[in-house]
């Protein structure tokens, strides 16, 4: 049981370069998160989805764009990465049964540097 | 807007109990977790609360809600080296998704 997986595990981008983080998970649930999660911050929420072709701004959601186009994935954009956005990112997912108050389950996160 | 405050560090000898303790702002928060992190790897959960509780048990996890002073803390008895990790609390209303505390440090020395 794969749970939440994400990939790349790792990457390292030029400033003003994009990429796309992936998120997959075989669980059926309908809400998604995207995290990133800093030294001394804790997590802070990008960008999340209630469901599959929706998706709503989080705490931080500045220089990011997502995608929910099939229920099972959520994507995240970094269209002109900064140095401000190096992080590690983290999905997670969770059932709709408690609303957004459900537990969460996270992927093991994208360690992303930009120099 | 909401806020949860946790210190950033605690050091106990392993068989000690670890207390970690968090503070929250939200008076309407419904429920209330704990989820662990190890190095390198996504946060699990390891137990929750709902507001309407003072206490939960799990085995050697105690939570302990004090909906008055919005504080909210995790003993872990007999602490054991294992238990080295990052631990974070959460709390959500149910109208919005949850927000985390910046974490706690746990360090278990034998």
């Amino acid at each position: 049981n794969a749970g939440v997986t994400q990939t790349p595990k790792f990457r390292v981008l030029k400033t003003g370069q994009s990429m796309t983080l992936l998120c997959a998970q075989d669980m059926n649930h309908e809400y998604m998160y995207w995290y990133r999660q800093d030294p001394g911050m804790g997590l802070r929420l990008i960008h999340y989805s209630v469901g599959e072709g929706t998706t709503a701004k989080g705490e931080v959601p500045d220089g990011y764009n997502v995608s929910r186009l099939k229920k099972q994935n959520f994507l995240l954009g970094l269209e002109s990465a900064a140095p401000s956005q190096t992080s590690v990112y983290f999905c997670a997912s969770s059932d709709q049964v408690r609303g957004l108050d459900s537990p969460l389950h996270f992927g093991n996160g994208t360690r992303l540097t930009v120099t | 807007g909401e806020d949860v405050e946790q210190s950033l560090f605690l050091s106990v000898r392993e068989g000690d109990s670890s207390v970690i303790n968090c503070t929250y702002t939200d008076s309407s928060s419904t429920y209330l977790y704990w989820y662990k992190q190890e190095p390198g790897a996504g946060l699990q959960l390891l137990t929750y609360i709902f507001s309407n509780m003072d206490m939960k048990q799990d085995q050697r996890l105690t939570v302990l809600l004090n909906k008055k002073d919005k504080h909210l803390s995790l003993r872990i008895a007999d602490t054991q080296t294992g238990d080295s990790a990052i631990y974070f609390c959460a709390e959500g209303t149910g109208r919005r998704a949850l927000t985390f505390g910046s974490g706690t440090r746990l360090q278990v020395q034998p």
